[in-house]
């Protein structure tokens, strides 16, 4: 498995301003995932970043309201603008890792989330 | 309808007991599926993968695979308080489709 480290872990905003949520992972990933956890749900996936191209985004997430940039196989960054209560959940980043015991599929992995609060 | 199901719960079981955990998915052209627990205030934690039909075992865990009823369970033997969490039944397309979850409580 991979060691996958989130900054900030929390964090309480004002409502209209922006954060950017950093994922490191000490080794090499070609795919990053960004997760949203709302209150009480299930994990939805935002969008996919791969080094070297535009990140691709899920249904009813948009890259104005969601900026991520890749600039290397072990960094990402999610950013959450303009944000609103509506944004309060945790976020996580997550990481593709080869299966093992035999397993042909990369498995994904979890960084430990950022949790955002938005008054 | 959801592409992946679970009963919410809670299951409650008391320890000692076999667990039972259950998900069915949507699309037949499924190949790879996983079970994460998280516990309250964590991020999940990778328990079991199954890709082929029939059961896999690691420990306490066995999942069961069955893709022409397109369902997949997670049993647990000798449940312990500490496997109290959600689990979280999860389907691979390009990323992963997680359901619901299943509250899990195991009464000492």
């Amino acid at each position: 498995s991979a060691v996958i480290s989130q900054k900030p872990s929390r964090d309480i905003c004002q409502r209209g301003t922006s954060l950017t949520i950093q994922c490191q992972v000490d080794s090499q990933v070609t795919m990053m995932f960004w997760y949203r956890q709302q209150p009480g749900q299930s994990l939805t996936l935002i969008a996919t970043a791969n080094q070297g191209s535009e990140a691709t985004y899920e249904s009813g997430f948009v890259i104005d309201k969601f900026p991520i940039s890749r600039p290397n196989l072990t960094f990402s960054t999610l950013t959450v603008s303009n944000m609103s209560p509506e944004d309060s959940s945790i976020y996580l980043c997550s990481v593709d890792m080869h299966g093992s015991g035999g397993g042909s599929t990369d498995t994904q992995y979890f960084g430990p989330g950022t949790r955002l609060t938005v008054l | 309808q959801k592409e992946v199901e679970q009963n919410s719960g809670p299951l409650s079981v008391p320890e000692g007991a076999i667990a039972s955990l259950n998900c069915t998915y949507s699309d037949r052209g499924s190949q790879s599926f996983f079970w994460y627990r998280q516990y309250s205030g964590k991020s999940p934690e990778l328990i079991m993968s199954i890709y082929s039909n029939g059961d896999k075992e690691d420990g306490r865990f066995t999942a069961q695979l069955n893709k022409a009823s397109q369902y997949v369970s997670l049993l647990i033997r000798d449940s312990q308080p500490s496997d109290s969490a959600t689990y979280l039944c999860a389907v691979r397309g390009r990323a992963l489709t997680f359901g619901s979850g299943t509250r899990l409580q195991v009464q000492p």
